[in-house]
């Protein structure tokens, strides 16, 4: 139980583009999805907790309007990431959270992102 | 404010025991979580502690004190798949946010 997956689970796009990842629980539904960015040898940050059929709520220094999250459903969240650029190039890892149960969180396999 | 602290690296024999230590400021509690990351890999769900004492799930036991701020991950009988990093973090607040150590990496050699 507790699956959480990611899509893709890796992209290489051109400077200034747009690409959209997509966190889905797989066997629960979520209340709560967040997202975190990982660069190499370091821990992961928060960038946003995103609530079912609300405004995600960003970390200070995140700016939201690059960094667009919306989350449709109790099952899905997406994450578009907005005239990316080479600085924008990490790993990106959503997790969820269990309705009513602890504030336990389960990851998705992350997405590899590389902008050119 | 909100600290986390654990060793950055360790290193450890195949088959032995490892302890993992974290020790935490924070300013609410609902919660210590170990996770475990290997390289290029998301994080996977290790254990749970809220009350003080062990928690044991096969080769892994995690413990908890809350009135020391402490806690620590016990790894046993290690194996050469156990090398990678540790992540303690602790659910806090009103939000259901987790606050991430920088985490613990972890060489396991023959």
């Amino acid at each position: 139980g507790a699956v959480v997956s990611q899509h893709p689970s890796w992209v290489i796009c051109k400077s200034g583009t747009s690409v959209k990842i997509e966190c889905r629980s797989l066997d629960f539904q979520a209340t709560t999805m967040f997202w975190y960015r990982q660069f190499p040898k370091q821990s992961l940050m928060l960038m946003a907790t995103s609530n079912e059929g609300s405004k995600a709520t960003y970390e200070q220094g995140v700016e939201k309007d690059k960094f667009l999250i919306n989350h449709a459903s109790l099952t899905l969240s997406t994450l578009t990431v907005t005239s990316a650029h080479p600085e924008d190039s990490s790993f990106y890892i959503c997790s969820a959270t269990d309705r009513g149960y602890t504030d336990t969180q389960y990851f998705g396999p992350g997405t590899r992102l590389t902008v050119l | 404010g909100q600290n986390i602290d654990q060793p950055t690296e360790m290193t450890a024999t195949e088959g032995a025991i490892v302890q993992i230590n974290c020790t935490y400021q924070t300013s609410g509690f609902n919660g210590l979580f170990w996770y475990q990351q290997h390289a290029g890999e998301a994080p996977t769900f290790l254990s749970y502690n809220v009350l003080d004492g062990l928690e044991e799930k096969g080769r892994f036991s995690s413990f908890l004190s809350r009135s020391k701020g402490y806690s620590y991950l016990l790894l046993k009988e290690l194996q050469m798949k156990d090398s990678a990093s540790y992540l303690c973090a602790v659910g806090g607040g009103a939000t259901n946010k987790l606050i991430f150590g920088t985490g613990t990496l972890l060489a396991v050699q023959p």
